[in-house]
């Protein structure tokens, strides 16, 4: 079946870093991936789809130059969280859908980024 | 707007017994899909089930299945025999069918409900 990587699985970086997380489809293109923040006890918060080779397209209240998104290649998203504070402490989650027909996407197994 | 509704934040079922976890969505559009996603202590999502809204049948996997009442605007799921390692948070969601093609928009992204936690007592 259709499988995401996502590394680092969980990340603690200092105060005013920046920390890049990878996504990627190891048996199927992802033509579309979408990236997901998840704080304890609550649901999925989408953050922004991105289409390889397009920008991304962020939800509203989310910081586009704080959560960069690239999509460069089929197989590839990175979600860069820039000069991380604190408050950007949580799990941050990819699901990728392919060029076929899926009903279902496919997750990645998620970061836990921890920022001191 | 889409919305998904999971009215249940918590529920307990004796193992071996049956349990029903309900959802409710809002939409107008006529052609969607529904699924249910499982994210265990791990915290990784794994596909339940899914039902394609033209689909009259209830889809079936397994212990798993669905009660789908188009009209009702429900979405439940029912599991059997329920074991241990179906503890988790269960999470409903929804995904317009709309448009198609490559180039896929935020028309084909998740509208996740809050999630229900199921836990299976031995």
């Amino acid at each position: 079946g259709a499988v995401v990587s996502q590394h680092p699985s969980w990340v603690i970086c200092k105060s005013g870093t920046s920390v890049k997380i990878e996504c990627r489809s190891l048996d199927f293109q992802a033509t579309t991936m979408f990236w997901y923040r998840q704080f304890p006890k609550q649901s999925l918060m989408l953050m922004a789809t991105s289409n390889e080779g397009s920008k991304a397209t962020y939800e509203q209240g989310v910081e586009k130059d704080k959560f960069l998104i690239n999509h460069a290649s089929l197989t590839l998203s990175t979600l860069t969280v820039t000069s991380a504070h604190p408050e950007d402490s949580s799990f941050y989650i990819c699901s990728a859908r392919g060029t076929a027909i899926y009903y279902g996407y496919t997750f990645g197994s998620g970061t836990r980024l921890t920022v001191v | 707007a889409q919305t998904v509704t999971q009215s249940q934040p918590e529920m307990s079922v004796q193992e071996a017994e049956t349990v029903t976890l309900s959802c409710t969505y809002d939409t107008s559009e006529s052609d969607y899909y529904l699924f249910w996603y499982k994210q265990p202590p791990s915290r990784q999502m794994i596909l339940v089930i899914r039902q394609e809204a033209y689909k009259q049948q209830n889809a079936t996997e397994n212990r798993f299945s669905v009660n789908f009442q188009k009209a009702a605007k429900s979405f439940s799921l029912k599991i059997s025999d329920s074991q241990l390692g179906d503890a988790a948070m269960y999470f409903c969601a929804y995904r317009s069918a709309k448009g198609g093609g490559y180039r896929a928009s935020g028309t084909y992204k998740y509208i996740f409900g809050t999630g229900t936690r199921l836990k299976v007592l031995a």
